[in-house]
């Protein structure tokens, strides 16, 4: 069954530094998805992604944040500099061509520690 | 303010059980979904639902638009079944061409044997 693949599944990082999570969304979908939960919080949504530009995005989403598609199979999230509180889990999740009223498909998660 | 109410926070089963989670929520929704996150963080998606009722092996969802309010059941619990389950509704949407998810903060189930 095919599904959505995260790298790395853990990322140690220092403040200040700069991080790239990776995702892999299910081939054949078109609506891909950053979210984030910060540990004993809820999962919030960060930013989605269609036809190489970003849809939405949430307040969390600030400058430090950037999406990017860069080749045909690949869809990244980087923090440029990060802070502590950038700590959490990370998912990317990804649906259909058919859009907003398809099922996500979430990934196994990015744990995000920021010393 | 929290958009995505559930109850209960923590429940605690014994194997056989029948278990009702609940989701109220306080915006108009698109869509529901309900979701189950493993001890190691994974999500999986359970169910997308937007009206009536869906069931899937042991489990089944009911969703009433015009209360605002979901349940997910799980019929003859098993302890594999312990995770937290997550309720995320996909609020309406006037003019964008994406929607977010907000998501309930979780009811962490245990199943004892």
């Amino acid at each position: 069954e095919p599904e959505v693949t995260q790298t790395p599944s853990h990322q140690v990082t220092q403040m200040g530094q700069e991080v790239i999570l990776r995702c892999v969304p299910i081939s054949n979908h078109l609506y891909f998805y950053w979210y984030r939960q910060i540990l004993g919080q809820k999962v919030e949504f960060l930013v989605s992604f269609y036809n190489n530009e970003i849809s939405e995005k949430s307040e969390i989403f600030d400058d430090q944040f950037s999406v990017e598609r860069p080749d045909g199979s690949n869809f990244t999230l980087k923090i440029r500099s990060t802070k502590l509180e950038d700590s959490a889990m990370y998912f990317c999740a990804s649906s259909e061509p058919s859009g907003r009223l398809s099922e996500q498909f979430f990934g196994p998660g990015t744990r995000l520690t920021v010393l | 303010k929290n958009e995505v109410e559930q109850s209960p926070q923590n429940l605690t089963a014994q194997e056989g059980e029948f278990i009702t989670i609940n989701c109220s929520y306080s915006v108009g929704i698109s869509a529901l979904h309900w979701l189950q996150q493993h001890p190691g963080g994974g999500i999986v998606s359970l169910f997308m639902l937007s009206s009536g009722k869906k069931k899937h092996g042991r489990l089944i969802a009911t969703i009433n638009i015009q209360e605002k309010h979901s349940s997910l059941h799980i019929t003859a619990s098993h302890p594999r079944d312990s995770a937290v389950y997550i309720c995320a509704v996909l609020p309406l949407n006037y003019g964008g061409s994406q929607g977010n998810l907000i998501f309930g903060k979780g009811t962490k189930l245990s199943v004892k044997p």
